[in-house]
């Protein structure tokens, strides 16, 4: 079956500080792999979104970046984190159109 | 465009009592529609979907929602709820690509059943 890991599941930066949180999926090959936050009383705002190895698509502008160095891995970045990044970061997959979206438990990042 | 609205941030209700959580969509195409429910700490999961066919789809632990175009309203509803079923729901719409980066999600509604 398939599974997906998503580490660590909180996190505490201080302010200019670098940022990596990884995920992983399992039991499939080639999925869609996404990148959500998820922000108090507010719903889940794509930030990126991933067909393939090395093909990522930003879709709001903003302080992160997006790697996919290997075809079940994705990694959400920054090189200097700032107040405004604190929230809850979901990491997804699905296999394709009309295909359900799994998430992962997510990592609550809180930026000091 | 499309958006999605759900009018309650947050529904208490007492154990084995019904439940209705209101989705209402906007847009100017065919949707598909979407119920996600978050527990604690965790990822969302698919709870029911409406791609076509019957207006009425059910989720295997009780709950159903009715996709209704006229009133472009897509609410959750429970006939009898438990203390598990307090979590987060989120209704979500996309467009007929099935796309998920064209997936819009509500706000949320934080449903709390009280013993």
């Amino acid at each position: 079956s398939q599974t997906i890991h998503q580490w660590p599941a909180t996190l505490v930066q201080p302010v200019g500080s670098p940022l990596s949180l990884e995920c992983t999926v399992e039991g499939t090959s080639n999925p869609n792999l996404y990148w959500y936050r998820q922000a108090a009383g507010r719903g889940l705002q794509l930030l990126f979104y991933s067909v393939g190895i090395g093909q990522i698509s930003s879709e709001v502008p903003q302080n992160l970046s997006a790697s996919r160095p290997q075809d079940r891995q994705f990694i959400l970045s920054s090189k200097k984190l700032l107040l405004s990044d604190s929230g809850f970061y979901l990491c997804a997959w699905s296999s394709g159109n009309n295909s359900p979206l799994h998430f992962g438990n997510g990592t609550r990042l809180t930026v000091t | 465009a499309q958006s999605v609205t759900q009018l309650d941030s947050q529904v208490p209700v007492f154990e084995e009592a019904p439940v209705e959580l209101r989705c209402n969509y906007s847009s100017s195409v065919s949707v598909y529609l979407f119920w996600y429910v978050q527990y604690p700490n965790q990822g969302l999961q698919l709870l029911l979907k409406y791609l076509s066919g019957s207006t009425l789809v059910e989720s295997i632990n009780g709950f159903e929602a009715e996709f209704n175009k006229s009133q472009t309203s897509f609410h959750l509803r429970k006939p009898s709820v438990h203390i598990s079923d307090t979590a987060e729901y989120f209704c979500a719409v996309s467009g007929l690509s099935g796309s998920a980066r064209q997936l819009t999600f509500g706000s949320g509604t934080q449903l709390t059943v009280l013993p």
